[in-house]
């Protein structure tokens, strides 16, 4: 079935440095999302991605979707404390069903 | 808009009950809900996608007689986690779409339920 690996499991950032988070495919995707999950919280929706070379922005992200549409970007220009959380990709898995990447740890040190 | 109400937050409970956990969508008619189980640290697995009126689809290895799963109506779907054991012990969450049959719709996530099997 379709899988997506996402990359790096963990980051540590100071606060104020930036941040990215790549999600990879070995298929091409018809779209992908986005989720943030803070700790103790549940995955909230960010943003879906669907045009090949897609870029959008949500303040201080900016989400990317390669041309080949095989893999997506999540970038936070100045991490804040409140970005604080796990940032997980989804793909179709067929009729609806998504399947999350491993999600990306960000941890924020004021 | 696009709340998702999932009670109870936390179950403690002993090993052979039967825990019923329920999803609700609060504004919106969620033709489709699905569940997941979260282990810690870790990613989202699916385990079944409930669709309303009709027998859930469930994933491959996932116990059918073990995780019933309920869709009587566009808001509502049930989670019954049969004769529980401590390993059955995990976060498990819903989330809801209103899909239109036309590509991939956002879903909307529950708060989750923390099971705890003694």
């Amino acid at each position: 079935g379709q899988q997506v690996m996402q990359i790096p499991q963990y980051q540590h950032v100071q606060e104020g440095e930036d941040f990215t988070t790549y999600c990879n495919s070995s298929t091409t995707l018809s779209n992908i999302q986005w989720y943030k999950q803070r700790p103790g919280g549940h995955p909230v929706f960010l943003i879906q991605l669907v045009k090949s070379g897609e870029v959008k922005k949500q303040k201080r992200l900016t989400f990317q979707f390669g041309e080949a549409k095989k893999n997506s970007s999540l970038h936070i220009t100045a991490t804040q404390t409140t970005d604080v959380g796990t940032y997980f990709c989804a793909v179709s898995g067929g009729y609806n069903k998504l399947i999350f990447g491993a999600g990306t740890r960000l941890a924020v040190h004021p | 808009g696009a709340v998702v109400s999932q009670h109870p937050s936390r179950v403690i409970c002993k090993s052979g009950t039967s825990v019923k956990i329920e999803c609700r969508s609060l504004d919106f008619q969620a033709t489709t809900m699905f569940w997941y189980r979260q282990f810690p640290k870790k990613s989202l697995m699916l385990m079944a996608t409930s669709n309303e009126g009709s027998k859930a689809t469930y994933e491959q290895g996932v116990e059918k007689d073990k995780f019933l799963i309920n869709h009587a109506s566009l808001t509502l779907s049930t989670l019954t986690v049969t004769s529980a054991h401590p390993e059955d012990s995990s976060f498990y969450i819903c989330s809801a779409s209103d899909y239109s049959g036309q590509g991939n719709q956002p879903q909307h996530f529950g708060d989750g339920t923390r099971l705890s099997i003694l």
